[in-house]
């Protein structure tokens, strides 16, 4: 069965420095991953996508990720962390044609350190 | 809108109580979603749509759980005899369905608490 496995649950960085979230997931086929972010009482945000091509994907608001097959991982990156960085990330793996459904981790809490 | 709609953003129900969550998706996008949100968790899929044809309800909890989405555009989530346990944020997604399209537009989503 298809899952996602993000085991920080909460991460705290301090502004300005590097960021990686940690990312794993099982599935049979080539998977269609995702990272998407939730900020306090809004709708999740497709930050990046991946399915086929480069495994380094560039994303909106400076997040880039990259696919490792051998590891089964897509852990997303950004260099220099901004305190309206802080809320929660979601890692997601597309199911099904077409990402018919998508499988969603448990969530990684992202605090910023002033 | 020029985005995912979902009212009310919050409801209150008693235990027992039947209730009826609404999503307006994004003009024009085939592909409608459901997904049922805990709190401090990340969101899990319940019933997928492509216009009026629901074809996947495998994550639907129980036969309590109905969805709908009559002509294609506007869908409705229903809960009969609400449980405590059915307390989260219900999230609709929608996505124009197009070859090779995977990005879904979510709403902000309706928080249910049963008291």
């Amino acid at each position: 069965a298809q899952s996602v496995t993000q085991p920080d649950i909460h991460i705290t960085v301090s502004e300005g420095a590097s960021l990686e979230l940690r990312c794993n997931y099982s599935y049979g086929a080539t998977p269609y991953l995702f990272w998407y972010v939730q900020s306090p009482g809004q709708g999740l945000q497709l930050l990046l996508k991946y399915f086929s091509g480069d495994t380094l994907v560039q994303g909106i608001k400076g997040f880039e990720a990259e696919f490792k097959r051998s590891q089964s991982s897509f852990n997303l990156r950004k260099p220099s962390v901004h305190w309206s960085d802080a809320a929660e990330y979601f890692c997601a793996v597309g199911a099904g044609s077409s990402a018919s459904k998508i499988i969603f981790g448990s969530g990684t809490r992202l605090s910023i350190r002033p | 809108g020029a985005g995912v709609s979902q009212s009310p953003r919050y409801k209150v129900a008693k235990r027992g109580q039947d209730v009826a969550l609404r999503c307006d998706p994004i003009s024009g996008h085939v592909s409608l979603f459901w997904y049922q949100q805990a709190l401090g968790q990340g969101p899990e899929f319940l019933t997928y749509f492509q216009n009026e044809a629901q074809l996947d309800k495998s994550g639907l909890p129980s036969d309590r759980f109905f969805a709908e989405r009559p002509e294609g555009s506007v869908s409705t989530l229903k809960i009969q005899r609400t449980q405590q346990e059915d307390s989260a944020v219900y999230l609709c997604a929608s996505r124009t369905g197009g070859a090779g399209d995977t990005e879904a537009f979510f709403g902000q989503g309706t928080r249910l608490t049963v008291v």
